[in-house]
């Protein structure tokens, strides 16, 4: 079956620039999660949604940092006038529910020039 | 303030022994573990999970043990093979964060040498 699905797997933008990146879940799993991770350390969260709704946010490091799930399935991630610091890659996972593992896409690999 | 931590940034280990991974934690709401699986250019693999009411738990050649009071999971490997090189990440989450919120130790590279 089809795994979680990130798209674009890399871009490349200037600073200053606004990125949406995709996460199209597992069909089924009703719960979403955004991590970032960055060289030589584990996935950071960001935030996490339980059918439409964010459930926790608490990751977002600040408030050029945005996500939507209107439909409870596909999920973006939005970046408002990047900086050189939000290099990293993004990874998405999905779960059936939140006290169920986690199964992650390959990531977008987000460089900000 | 890292609360999970992987002390070993490194394993070599060869064909057919054993590898131990460790990883511990400074939560002590953590009730719930996992250990993924990561290959360059690729997403964490699920491997294994623990829940706290539990001391180990068994898959094919993996291993999790879990010790609530020295705050101590490890991972044994047995026997370690070519294809098990690859970063290995421990994780934890609290039931007080719906168990939604991942948090992910720095990672061991484990190397399997023939």
């Amino acid at each position: 079956g089809a795994g979680v699905s990130q798209t674009p797997s890399n871009k490349v933008t200037e600073k200053g620039k606004y990125v949406e990146l995709r996460c199209d879940p597992i069909s089924g799993h009703t719960a979403l999660y955004w991590y970032r991770q960055s060289l030589g350390q584990g996935p950071e969260f960001l935030i996490y949604f339980q059918g439409t709704g964010a459930a926790d946010d608490s990751g977002l490091p600040n408030d050029r940092f945005f996500a939507v799930r209107p439909e409870g399935s596909v999920s973006t991630l939005k970046i408002q006038r990047t900086e050189r610091g939000d290099s990293a890659v993004y990874l998405c996972a999905s779960s059936s529910q939140p006290n169920q593992p986690q199964h992650f896409g390959d990531g977008t690999r987000l460089s900000i020039l | 303030d890292q609360q999970v931590k992987q002390n070993s940034p490194s394993l070599s280990v060869q064909e057919g022994r054993i590898s131990i991974l460790n990883c511990d934690y400074t939560n002590s709401m953590f009730d719930y573990f996992l250990w993924y699986k990561k290959y360059p250019a690729e997403g964490p693999t699920f491997l294994i999970s623990i829940s706290s009411i539990k001391d180990k738990n068994e898959d094919g050649r993996f291993t999790v043990f879990l010790n609530k009071s020295a705050k101590h999971l490890s991972l044994h490997i047995v026997p370690s093979q070519p294809g098990d090189s690859a970063v290995y990440f421990c994780a934890a989450s609290a039931q007080t964060d719906s168990w939604g919120k991942l948090q992910f130790g720095a990672g061991t590279q484990v190397v399997v040498t023939p």
